[in-house]
């Protein structure tokens, strides 16, 4: 069965340094979303992005975000200097069309010290 | 105000008890999905729906489109179904998430 995968799993960052968290969607998925859960909080959503371009993006999607699908298969959210308050779980998630159903990877947990 | 509402929190029944999981949502939705999370923290997608109801295995979701309102119901329950269950408004490119029911089922 198709999956959307996520690596790292878990990744550990010093405050001030950038990460990239990776995604790859299901292959023949058009629409890409990430996602964050902080502990013990609801998912948020950060952004969606459609034909190479971002579609729609929350108040948390701040200038220290962005996020890219550089070669058709990965999708990528970077965070340039993150901050102890970006430490969470961040989803990444595909979907065919708009008004189909969403599938979601694994999750990367984010610990920024 | 939340835009999506669930109840209860957290729920609490016997393996092979019938349940029920209430979602409200004051926001124009174009779908309404049911989410399962384990403890791992992985999301799976249960359903999606924007009319009437949908039904697999144990599992039936229920949407009142006129109400704003959503159920998830779980038939004979098992300790497996362990998990929390999350209620998400979809409308354009967003999804709007409830904070989610964290159901135990005990043996």
């Amino acid at each position: 069965e198709p999956e959307v995968t996520q690596t790292p799993s878990h990744q550990v960052t010093q405050m001030g340094q950038e990460v990239i968290l990776r995604c790859v969607p299901i292959s023949n998925h058009l629409y890409f979303y990430w996602y964050r859960q902080i502990l013990g909080q609801k998912v948020e959503f950060l952004v969606s992005f459609y034909n190479n371009e971002i579609s729609e993006k929350s108040e948390i999607f701040d200038d220290q975000f962005s996020v890219e699908r550089p070669d058709g298969s990965n999708f990528t959210l970077k965070i340039r200097s993150t901050k102890l308050e970006d430490s969470a779980m961040y989803f990444c998630a595909s979907r065919w069309d708009r008004d189909t159903e969403a599938f979601f990877g694994q999750g990367t947990r984010l610990t920024v010290v | 105000k939340n835009e999506v509402e669930q109840s209860p929190q957290n729920l609490t029944a016997q393996e092979g008890e019938f349940i029920t999981i209430n979602c409200s949502y004051s926001v124009g939705i174009s779908a309404l999905h049911w989410l399962q999370q384990h403890p791992g923290g992985g999301i799976v997608s249960l359903f999606m729906l924007s009319s009437g109801k949908k039904k697999h295995g144990r599992l039936i979701a229920t949407i009142n489109i006129q109400e704003k309102h959503s159920s998830l119901h779980i038939t004979a329950s098992h300790p497996r179904d362990s998990a929390v269950y999350i209620c998400a408004a979809s409308s354009n490119n967003d999804m709007r998430f409830g904070a989610g029911t964290r159901l135990t089922v005990k043996p």
